[in-house]
C-alpha cells in the first residue's frame, strides 16, 4: 500500500457540485497538506494541518475546505465546484524535517 | 519571505549529454532544501534533502550540491528515463511549510 492514498484518482463534476477529495496516510505523521497543481504555476498550497486540532489556510483557500478527521485522515472540499477549480490535486504528509511524501493525486475536471 | 527560483524552465538534452539544473534561493534560514521528481501526472517523488552549503548527495546519474544562495542538480550522462520535471524546495526557520519552485522540465531525446 502507498504511503499516502488519496481517492479518488480521477473525477468529473459539474458546476455548482459539491465534492470531497480524500487522503489518508500510515507515514504516522502530524503534518498533512493540500496542494493544488496547475501547468506553468507549480505546487500552490490550500490547506495544511499540523495535527488534529489545527488547520491553517495556505495561499489559495478561497472555494475550498478541509476536515482532519484523525491523525491519518484529512480531506478536502469544494462547495460550489467552478470550472477554474479543474488542476491535478495533492496531498501530502510530513515529519519534522520537513520533507514531504506526496500522494499519487487526483485529476479535477469541473465542467 | 522565503522565495525559489528554478532556471531554466525547460531544458532538452541528447542521451548521454551532461548538463545542470538550478535553483536560487531566498530565505531568512535555510533548513534544508528538498529536489524532487515529478512524472507527468503523478505526484513529487522525493531525491534529496541538503542541510548546509558544500554538502553534497548522490543517487545514479543524479548528484545535488548547495551553495549559500542556490543548488544545482548535475545530472551525468542521462538516459530518457529521466525525462521528469524536477522541482525545489525549501525549509526555513520560521516558515514550517516548503516553499517550492516552478520546476524544470527536463526532456532526454535518445
Amino acid at each position: 500500500d502507498a504511503d499516502v492514498t488519496q481517492t479518488p484518482r480521477n473525477r468529473i463534476t459539474k458546476t455548482g457540485k459539491r465534492i470531497m477529495l480524500e487522503c489518508s496516510q500510515t507515514k504516522g505523521h502530524d503534518r498533512m497538506y493540500w496542494y493544488r497543481q496547475d501547468p506553468g504555476l507549480g505546487l500552490q498550497l490550500i490547506y495544511y494541518s499540523f495535527d488534529v486540532k489545527d488547520i491553517n489556510k495556505g495561499e489559495i483557500s478561497d472555494g475550498y475546505s478541509v476536515s482532519r478527521q484523525a491523525q491519518a485522515k484529512f480531506s478536502l472540499s469544494l462547495e460550489s465546484a467552478i470550472p477554474n477549480q479543474t488542476a491535478l490535486y495533492f496531498c501530502a504528509t510530513s515529519d519534522l524535517t520537513g520533507g514531504y511524501t506526496f500522494g499519487s493525486g487526483t485529476r479535477l475536471t469541473v465542467v | 519571505e522565503d522565495q525559489v527560483t528554478q532556471s531554466p524552465e525547460a531544458l532538452r538534452l541528447q542521451e548521454g549529454e551532461s548538463s545542470s539544473l538550478n535553483c536560487s534561493y531566498t530565505v531568512s534560514g535555510l533548513r534544508g532544501l528538498f529536489w524532487y521528481r515529478q512524472d507527468p501526472g503523478k505526484g513529487p517523488e522525493f531525491l534529496f534533502t541538503l542541510y548546509s552549503a558544500g554538502e553534497e548527495k548522490e543517487k545514479e546519474r543524479l548528484k545535488a550540491t548547495l551553495t549559500k544562495k542556490e543548488s544545482f542538480l548535475h545530472i551525468t550522462a542521462p538516459k530518457p528515463e529521466d525525462s521528469a520535471t524536477y522541482l525545489c524546495a525549501v525549509l526555513s526557520f520560521g516558515n514550517e511549510k516548503l516553499t517550492f519552485g516552478t520546476g524544470t522540465r527536463l526532456t532526454i531525446i535518445p
